[in-house]
């Protein structure tokens, strides 16, 4: 079955510092890549998406990601976190253009320490 | 422009009853996608609906039904609530059925 893997529950890293989130999916074709973020009581906001083309995207926010096919991976990157990055970031994946049905990973928390 | 909007924000009901959550797409919008967001993992896929006709149905049971509206808004009715159907329900929008989703604010339902 298709499936989203976040292996990181939960990150703490120190203002200033770089980041990575890791994501895996599990498809045979390359699916759409999202990485959404979600601040505490809020709803879902787009960082960035991979549709094709050049594999590292830029996003808002200074987030950046890059799909690796061999790997199955499109991890998300921030060379210098802010306080204000800490919340809740999914990974998802759209199968198909027009199915609207987006298959979320189990989101990775961010802590960040002054 | 106004982005996705949901309501209610907040909803409290009891086992056994009925809800219904609403939701207006951004402008132009045509397709509409439902998520659930039970507490501590990613959301859900339930329905997608373009142009009035439902395109996607995730693994719920028939409890959940929901429909789209001429002017794209579109509600999910929940029938017979179940303690574990308490989450945060995410509305979507999109230009066409898939590609690029925008997200509402949720509405946030607690059964007891």
């Amino acid at each position: 079955a298709q499936s989203v893997t976040q292996p990181d529950i939960h990150i703490t890293v120190s203002e200033g510092a770089s980041l990575e989130l890791r994501c895996n999916y599990s498809y045979g074709a390359t699916p759409y890549l999202f990485w959404y973020v979600q601040s505490p009581g809020q709803g879902l906001q787009l960082l960035l998406k991979y549709f094709s083309g050049d594999t590292l995207v830029q996003g808002i926010k200074g987030f950046e990601a890059e799909f690796k096919r061999s790997q199955s991976s499109f991890n998300l990157r921030k060379p210098s976190v802010h306080w204000s990055d800490a919340a809740e970031y999914f990974c998802a994946v759209d199968l198909s253009s027009n199915t609207g049905k987006l298959i979320f990973g189990q989101g990775t928390t961010l802590q960040v320490k002054p | 422009d106004a982005g996705v909007t949901q309501s209610p924000t907040h909803l409290i009901k009891t086992r056994g009853q009925h809800v219904t959550l609403r939701c207006s797409p951004i402008s132009g919008h045509k397709s509409v996608s439902w998520y659930q967001q039970v507490l501590g993992q990613g959301p859900q896929f339930i329905f997608q609906y373009y142009e009035k006709e439902e395109r996607g149905r995730g693994n719920f049971p028939d409890r959940f039904s929901a429909r789209q509206f001429p002017n794209y808004s579109s509600e999910l009715n929940v029938n017979a609530l179940l303690l574990g159907d308490s989450a945060l329900y995410l509305c979507a929008s999109s230009l066409i059925g898939g590609n690029e989703q925008f997200f509402g604010p949720g509405t946030r339902l607690t059964v007891l």
